[in-house]
């Protein structure tokens, strides 16, 4: 198993562009989650979904879009990139939200915006 | 208002001997305790768990211990060995009602010297 996989790895955009993170993962879990991580920060949710065509706000949801076509896959989405979105992506999955559930994060993203 | 805080950015213990980690909470609902571990590059990785109804679980080398009237916990590492060397985020959770989001703290960089 490949567990939680993300493309790309790393990523250079000039603002105003847009892009789309993958993740993808083969452990048919219900939830997925979306996090940032900045410098000196701790990871902050940025969407989720509980299920197939479902998503929600996390606690950073702006200037950010999600999807969530397929069980497997969350797509994370920028319409139009800033400075401010420059970050680790890390992308997560769980087979509930029962405690000792635990979330298995994939590798990161690496997106530095111009 | 950071809910979770870590606020030793790093720590630097002698391999053998006793690493603690420490994380203070400030909301009163969060009934479950998560610490995970992350190598440079790397997603991070579950490490061991509590339950608010705990108050100490143990798994081989790791324990955490709660304090839920300082609203406070701690994980113990003994004996600590290089490969420990990484950055550990204290994460805490409201299983009845947040979907299984987790809020972070910012992380404690632990460095084992041999």
């Amino acid at each position: 198993n490949a567990g939680v996989t993300q493309t790309p790895k790393f990523r250079v955009l000039k603002t105003g562009q847009s892009m789309t993170l993958l993740c993808a993962q083969d452990m048919n879990h219900e939830y997925m989650y979306w996090y940032r991580q900045d410098p000196g920060m701790g990871l902050r949710l940025i969407h989720y979904s509980v299920g197939e065509g479902t998503t929600a706000k996390g606690e950073v949801p702006d200037g950010y879009n999600v999807s969530r076509l397929k069980k497997q896959n969350f797509l994370l989405g920028l319409e139009s990139a800033a400075p401010s979105q420059t970050s680790v992506y890390f992308c997560a999955s769980s087979y509930s939200i029962a405690a000792g559930s635990e979330q298995f994060f994939g590798p990161g993203t690496r997106l530095t915006v111009l | 208002d950071q809910q979770v805080k870590q606020n030793s950015p790093s720590l630097s213990v002698q391999e053998g001997r006793i690493s603690i980690l420490n994380c203070d909470y400030t909301n009163s609902m969060f009934d479950y305790f998560l610490w995970y571990k992350k190598y440079p590059a790397e997603g991070p990785t579950f490490l061991i768990s509590i339950s608010s109804i705990k108050d100490k679980n143990e798994d081989g080398r790791f324990t955490v211990f709660l304090n839920k009237s300082a609203k406070h916990l701690s994980l113990h590492i003994v004996p600590s060995q290089p490969g420990d060397s990484a950055v550990y985020f204290c994460a805490a959770m409201n299983y009845g009602g947040s979907q299984g989001n987790l809020i972070f703290g910012k992380g404690t960089k632990l460095s084992v010297k041999p």
